[in-house]
């Protein structure tokens, strides 16, 4: 299975902070990268896929980069309804991984 | 708007089994692959298995923590994919989520259920 590491497994970020988020496949997966959200008791949501493509109705603060093994989520400028955990997940071999997560908070 | 909607879920003894359903509404079921998620308390996701569409052959695939203990099925007349787990462990105890991709690929995973819990102890 391919291993996907996200870093940093927290940080602690003040409202209108630059954010970035790496996440690192144990292989290449090309662009097959998917970045989520998820609030505390809520089902993850789709920010970014494959890569870079914001999905409909996400803030342009949020983009995404990166192919082959490393990639990067950015929020531009936090707002206070971004402190969540953020997940990537490949989505270029069976089974579909994610990384552990990285809990965004406030500082 | 898309709904999916997760039930049957609850306490089962170690060992048991548990049939979780997942209805959906609000686009063509039959169309799009179904795909069911878990998340133990206070840990990360784990892609547990999922099903293709008539199409493309209701083929599944799983996990490897559940694979042979969990089957995912799918009935397009009642718009409603299953999640049937057998053999359950403790450490299957999670909120088990089901969700459906964007577009009639596998994937990215864009509509998600609200998620149900289920425990698995004596």
């Amino acid at each position: 299975d391919i291993q996907m590491t996200q870093s940093p497994s927290s940080l602690s970020a003040s409202v209108g902070d630059r954010v970035t988020i790496t996440c690192r496949a144990s292989q290449s997966i090309s662009t097959f990268l998917n970045w989520f959200q998820q609030k505390p008791g809520k089902a993850p949501k789709l920010l970014i896929y494959p890569a870079s493509t914001l999905q409909s109705g996400v803030p342009s603060r949020f983009s995404g980069s990166g192919s082959g093994t490393d990639f990067a989520l950015t929020i531009s400028s936090l707002h206070p309804e971004d402190f969540a955990t953020y997940y990537c997940q490949q989505s270029y071999t069976t089974p579909p991984t994610f990384g552990q997560g990285t809990k965004v908070e406030i500082k | 708007e898309v709904q999916l909607v997760e039930s049957g879920g609850g306490l089962v003894q170690p060992g048991g089994s548990l049939k979780l359903s997942c209805a959906a509404s609000g686009f063509t079921f039959s169309g799009f692959a179904m795909h069911w998620v878990r998340q133990a308390s206070g840990k990360g996701l784990e892609w547990i298995g999922r099903i293709r569409s008539k199409a493309n052959n209701y083929a599944t695939a799983y996990g490897a923590s559940v694979r042979g203990r969990f089957t995912i099925s799918r009935d397009d007349s009642k718009n409603t994919a299953y999640l049937q787990m057998e053999s359950l462990k403790t450490e299957d105890t999670a909120v088990y989520y089901c969700s459906r991709p964007t577009d009639f690929g596998d994937f990215p995973l864009g509509d998600w259920g609200q998620g149900i819990l289920v425990i698995v102890s004596s």
